[in-house]
């Protein structure tokens, strides 16, 4: 059965930087996309980011809002994907989801809470 | 602001029909799949149509998905007050290259 667990989650100041992972079970990470994706409280979902699969090169692609600060990476002995945040802004304060791509998302994970504030 | 355009809102009575518009462009909707997801309070989204119309497996028929041109659109006939729920469409930008949400469409029934 495919699993995704999202964590790492907490309240980091202003400017900080947060690791969160998704651990991975019923599936190999690395023969998937690994999506990244968020809600502010009370807003719509946005997307994040993803990162290929082997077959697809394992290429990364992030949205403009965190290009730059935000990077995506994989370790695929340890089937887990991981979310590197810096320069955190107040903005990107957020439930952050991982889920299994390419193309639609049929598995989630339960989110991890992420607040920026000082 | 949102990219792929739906109703903040509908409405409906129990056992009912509905619809959900979503509107895009010819980078989004226009040249790539639709999906639909439903979210329910407090909780991850679900996977409801994938590639415009297909259902995944264990989703009942009463759910839905068309697209023409530019526009995709959700239905859902008989209506159940476990429907109460956000619903969003998502499909790939190839001009921003970017997955885009619209903004969702909160469905009550009645």
């Amino acid at each position: 059965e495919v699993h995704l667990v999202e964590s790492g989650g907490g309240l980091v100041e202003p400017g900080r930087s947060l690791r969160l992972s998704c651990t991975a079970s019923g599936f190999n990470i690395g023969d998937y996309h690994l999506s990244w994706f968020r809600q502010a409280p009370g807003k719509g979902l946005e997307w994040v980011g993803f990162v290929r699969g082997k077959t697809s090169g394992g290429t990364t692609v992030y949205a403009a809002s965190v290009q730059g600060r935000f990077t995506i990476s994989r370790d695929d002995s340890k089937n887990i994907a991981y979310l590197q945040m810096n320069s955190l802004k107040p903005e990107d304060t957020a439930m952050y989801y991982c889920a299994r791509g390419p193309g639609f998302y049929a598995y989630w994970g339960q989110g991890t809470m992420v607040t920026v504030s000082s | 602001q949102s990219v792929l355009t739906q109703p903040p809102s509908v409405s409906a009575a129990p056992g009912q029909k509905v619809t959900i518009s979503c509107s895009g462009d010819s980078s989004n909707i226009g040249s790539n799949y639709v999906s639909w997801y439903q979210q329910l309070p407090g909780t991850a989204p679900k996977l409801l149509i994938h590639e415009n119309n297909k259902r995944p497996s264990g989703i009942p028929d009463r759910f839905s998905g068309s697209k023409s041109g530019t526009s995709a659109t959700l239905g859902i006939t008989g209506l159940q007050t476990g429907d109460e729920a956000d619903y969003y469409c998502e499909s790939w930008d190839s001009s921003l290259s970017a997955e885009l949400f619209g903004g969702g469409t909160k469905l009550t029934v009645l």
